[in-house]
């Protein structure tokens, strides 16, 4: 069983509706959560952090459900330009070398 | 605004060849390392260095070498290319060790064995 598992999608939704990926982790001690995004044959870049409390960020949401190890994020009103894959990053400790990355979630969005 | 620069960004090798993929970032990040990223799996690990002398192995080091002579350069290099090291490579860079920095990753190097 991988450490950290996504749906790998493909996700394609239209323009304006909302989508939600949720990402599993095998791991209960794990302190940190991330959700990165990777556009195509480009390089993985910090989309935001997990809070235990959850957090926002304009259309994006995402929340951490430590009881049944998932987090998850909410994009909503998605645009042309969200059409990317969504990484999802665990770490146990709080340490940057012992980040586990999800194989991540494709989402396209459709004019 | 460099950020974290790789070369090359494509190559292709021959089984048995060696070769080096350079990163530089200009940043003066403490913390460098090198992932491997293979179609339906997650970025693995295969070495860090949390500062200039210091390096250390990550979850896939086998067939790779590194060093960190200074800050700014962390070269990757493979020993004896083979096809099962066919892969696009991130370099990345944080400023501290702690999850909770920033990782800037480099654009990549997409790496054919033959």
């Amino acid at each position: 069983r991988k450490e950290v598992e996504q749906d790998p999608g493909p996700f394609n939704v239209p323009e304006g509706a909302t989508v939600a990926f949720n990402c599993t982790y095998s791991n209960s001690a794990s302190q940190s959560f991330f959700w990165y995004r990777q556009d195509c044959r480009k390089e993985p870049k910090l989309l935001m952090s997990v809070y235990s409390s959850g957090n926002e960020d304009g259309r994006f949401t995402a929340q951490l459900n430590r009881a049944s190890q998932y987090i998850s994020l909410l994009i909503r009103d998605s645009k042309l330009s969200d059409s990317a894959t969504y990484l999802c990053v665990v770490t146990e400790s709080g340490s940057a070398r012992q980040l586990t990355f999800g194989s991540g979630t494709q989402l396209t969005v459709l004019p | 605004n460099a950020g974290v620069t790789q070369t090359p960004k494509f190559q292709v090798l021959k089984t048995g060849q060696s070769m080096t993929l350079q990163c530089a970032q200009d940043m003066n990040h403490e913390y460098m390392s090198w992932y491997r990223q293979d179609p339906g799996m997650g970025l693995r690990l295969i070495h860090y260095s949390v500062g200039a002398g210091i390096t250390d192995q990550g979850e896939v080091p086998n067939g790779y070498n590194v060093s960190r002579s200074t800050t700014e350069d962390f070269p990757l290099r493979l020993l004896s290319a083979a096809p099962s090291q066919t892969s696009v490579y991130f370099c990345a860079s944080s400023r501290g060790t702690s999850s909770g920095n920033t990782i800037y990753f480099g654009e990549g190097s997409w790496l054919t064995v033959v």
